[in-house]
């Protein structure tokens, strides 16, 4: 079956632009998360949204990230007036319900670099 | 906070050795374990769970045991193969999934013929 799908798997931009990054979870998941993977800092979790709601954006790195998803299903992660250090893969996963024993399940995430 | 503590590697092994990659883990109250991998040019991929104090979470021949009493999770495979070649992610769960698994930092696994 269908797992989730992350777009683009690929991104080069130049300091300073705005990127999109989009997700598609399994359908029936109602569970979303974001995290990034990079060298130094290991996989950190960023946001968690239940169907369209994200409790909780602390864990976003600053105020140039942001995140929506509409519908129940896809989700874009919005970062803007890119800097290096956002250089990493960003990778999403989705689950049943966000409760605590169902395991999450992942993309292959988006390389994203930053010139 | 919470938080995961393992081995980072590299460790290479010869193929058909025993592997154990150490696992422990900080949080409160009862969170439940995952092992994930992630093979060369692939995404995360769960490799097996344990959701409450005891259970043995199993699969592809690997094996780890949740310990409350010395809060590890230990993996371990009797014999392992070349295509186990990956890195190796423990992480936890402690917030109804609110806030997201806490992970290791990797366990670079190397396997040579």
């Amino acid at each position: 079956g269908a797992g989730v799908s992350q777009s683009p798997s690929n991104k080069v931009t130049e300091k300073g632009k705005d990127v999109e990054l989009r997700c598609d979870p399994i359908s029936g998941h109602t569970a979303l998360y974001w995290y990034r993977q990079s060298l130094g800092q290991g996989l950190e979790f960023l946001i968690y949204f239940q169907g369209n709601s994200a409790p909780d954006k602390s864990g976003l790195p600053s105020d140039r990230f942001s995140a929506e998803r509409t519908g129940g299903s896809v989700s874009t992660l919005t970062i803007q007036r890119t800097q290096q250090e956002d250089s990493a893969v960003y990778l999403c996963a989705s689950s049943y319900g966000g409760v605590t024993n169902q395991p999450q399940h992942f993309g292959d995430g988006t390389r994203l670099s930053i010139l | 906070g919470d938080s995961v503590t393992q081995m980072e590697g590299p460790v290479t092994l010869s193929e058909e050795a025993f592997l154990t990659i150490n696992c422990t883990y900080t949080a409160t109250g009862y969170p439940s374990l995952f092992w994930y991998v992630q093979y060369p040019g692939e995404g995360l991929q769960l490799l097996l769970k344990a959701t409450k104090a005891d259970d043995k979470g199993s699969n592809k021949g690997f094996e780890a045991t949740y310990r409350k009493e010395t809060t590890s999770f230990h993996l371990e495979k009797g014999s392992v193969q070349v295509s186990d070649s990956a890195v190796y992610f423990c992480a936890l769960s402690s917030g109804g999934g609110a806030d997201g698994l806490t992970f290791g930092k990797g366990t670079h696994l190397i396997i040579q013929p």
